[in-house]
């Protein structure tokens, strides 16, 4: 079977610095997304990885390894605005997306 | 520059109850996706259009379930006899092609609630 797992909930101080890891095992690779949501809202493009490395975008930068089957998405100088479900997902030989459950970011002051 | 949008946000429906769901994807797309998003959990899969074709309709739990997307553009997607378990966030997302580089863009989905 398909299968993406990342931690159900993490909790991080503002201003600091949080990794959210993501392992998968699917039918096929064709990029890993990672999606911003928050509570009652539509989930929100973060990032995209199709080749092994690091994508960085301002504060995010997303990590893939391919032949282990890893991700991680990393937040820098975390503000109480990042609050909210980071997910996971991969698009699998049928280019459909398969999805994470989800990790729930809690930010302290 | 309107984004995806969906309606109603919110519906309650009674056990046994036929439901219909729209989505209005972003002028111009080709794709679009319809999820289903239980409470603390990703989207699931249930069904693809590119343009007016469904392509994959592989996710979609069981014959009450019936989407269409007639004119290539707004969609919807039909339950029929609701049951309990198909309480959830019914979210639709379009892009722009059938790349498979193009990110989703979601709509803000519609909960619904059978009673």
């Amino acid at each position: 079977g398909q299968n993406i797992d990342q931690p159900t909930e993490m909790t991080a101080t503002e201003g600091a610095i949080v990794q959210i890891n993501c392992t998968y095992q699917t039918s096929g690779f064709n990029g890993l997304f990672w999606y911003q949501q928050h509570a009652g809202e539509a989930p929100t493009f973060l990032s995209y990885n199709v080749l092994d490395g690091l994508e960085e975008k301002g504060r995010f930068s997303s990590f893939l390894s391919r032949s282990k089957g890893y991700s991680y998405l990393l937040l820098k100088e975390l503000q109480m605005k990042d609050s909210a479900s980071y997910l996971c997902a991969v698009r699998d030989s049928n280019y459909q997306l398969i999805w994470g459950a989800g990790t729930k970011l809690i930010i302290k002051p | 520059g309107a984004g995806v949008s969906q309606s109603p946000r919110y519906k309650v429906a009674k056990r046994g109850q036929d439901v219909a769901l729209r989505c209005d994807p972003i002028s111009g797309h080709v794709s679009l996706f319809w999820y289903q998003q239980a409470l603390g959990q990703g989207p699931e899969f249930l069904t693809y259009f590119q343009n007016e074709a469904q392509l994959d309709k592989s996710g979609l739990p069981s014959d009450r379930f019936f989407a269409e997307r007639p004119e290539g553009s707004v969609s919807t997607l039909k339950i029929q006899r609701t049951q309990q378990e198909d309480s959830a966030v019914y979210l639709c997302a379009s892009s722009p092609d059938g790349s498979s580089y193009n990110e989703q863009f979601f709509g803000p989905g519609t909960r619904l609630t059978v009673l």
